[in-house]
C-alpha cells in the first residue's frame, strides 16, 4: 500500500540557508500534519493542514511556513536555519472524513533529517 | 509541559517474555493512540483507542486507558526480537469540536530492548 512520502530524506544546511521539506500523503488523505523531532526527543507538532486550510498550530518558529496545495501534497519552508533546528522531520496524513474507521489514525513518514551546520 | 509520559523510559526482556509500558497525561483526551519507532525512522502506527473505551487489543497487542486516573497502558505478549524500537504514546486532547488535523502531543517514550 502507499504510504506518506517525504523528500529529501537527507538534507544538509548551513547556518542562515533556507531548506523546503515535501510531503505527499497517502492517496485520497486529505490531512497533512507536519512534526519535529530532535535526537533523544519526542516528536513535536509544528503544523497541520485540512483541505488546505491551516487547521492546527503548535510550536512553529515564524521563521518557517508551511502550506497544502491543491493536489494535497505539503511543504515546510524553513528560513535563517540555526543549528538548534538540526532535527527528524516528519510528516504525517490521515483521513478526516467519509467516515472511515481510520478516521484520527495518523501515519507518517520516514522522515527528513536536517543537518544545520 | 508534556501532555503525556510514559514509565519506564527503558525495558530490556528476553524474547518469548511480555513488555508494559505505562503512558499518562494531563488533560481530557479525544483519543490516544500508540505508535513505534525504529531507531531514527518513521513512526508506525499501533493501535488507537478512543475515551469512551476501556481496552482494545490487535493481535499481540493490549491496551488499556483509564480516564480516571488519566494513564494508559500497552502490553505486548510473547515478544520477539523484531518488537526492538522505542514505543511512544500520542494524545489528541483538542477540544476542538468535529474539527480535523488535530496534532498529537507524544509522551517520553519506552525504549524496549528484547534480547533472543
Amino acid at each position: 500500500a502507499a504510504g506518506v512520502i517525504q523528500s529529501p530524506r537527507h538534507l544538509i544546511k548551513e547556518k542562515r540557508e533556507t531548506a523546503t521539506l515535501k510531503c505527499y500523503p497517502i492517496p485520497r488523505h486529505d490531512t497533512v500534519y507536519w512534526y519535529q523531532q530532535g535526537p533523544g526527543q519526542d516528536p513535536q507538532f509544528l503544523i497541520s493542514f485540512y483541505e488546505k486550510m491551516q487547521s492546527d498550530k503548535g510550536s512553529i518558529p515564524d521563521r518557517f511556513s508551511a502550506q497544502q496545495f491543491s493536489d494535497y501534497h505539503s511543504e515546510l519552508n524553513m528560513s535563517s536555519l540555526e543549528l538548534g533546528d538540526s532535527a527528524l522531520y516528519f510528516c504525517a496524513s490521515s483521513r478526516e472524513t467519509g467516515g472511515s474507521l481510520a478516521k484520527n489514525i495518523q501515519y507518517f513518514g520516514a522522515g527528513t533529517r536536517l543537518s544545520v551546520l | 509541559s508534556q501532555q503525556g509520559e510514559e514509565d519506564p523510559q527503558a525495558l530490556s526482556i528476553q524474547e518469548g517474555e511480555n513488555a508494559t509500558m505505562n503512558c499518562s497525561y494531563k488533560t481530557s483526551i479525544n483519543n490516544l493512540q500508540w505508535y513505534r519507532q525504529n531507531s531514527g525512522r518513521g513512526l508506525v502506527h499501533l493501535i488507537l483507542i478512543r475515551s469512551n473505551e476501556r481496552e482494545k487489543h490487535s493481535g499481540r497487542l493490549r491496551v488499556t486507558l483509564d480516564t480516571s486516573k488519566k494513564s494508559s497502558s500497552l502490553l505486548i505478549t510473547a515478544s520477539r526480537a523484531a518488537d526492538t524500537a522505542s514505543y511512544f504514546c500520542a494524545t489528541d486532547a483538542s477540544n476542538r469540536i468535529k474539527a480535523a488535523g488535530n496534532k498529537l502531543t507524544f509522551g517520553g517514550g519506552t525504549r524496549v530492548l528484547v534480547k533472543p
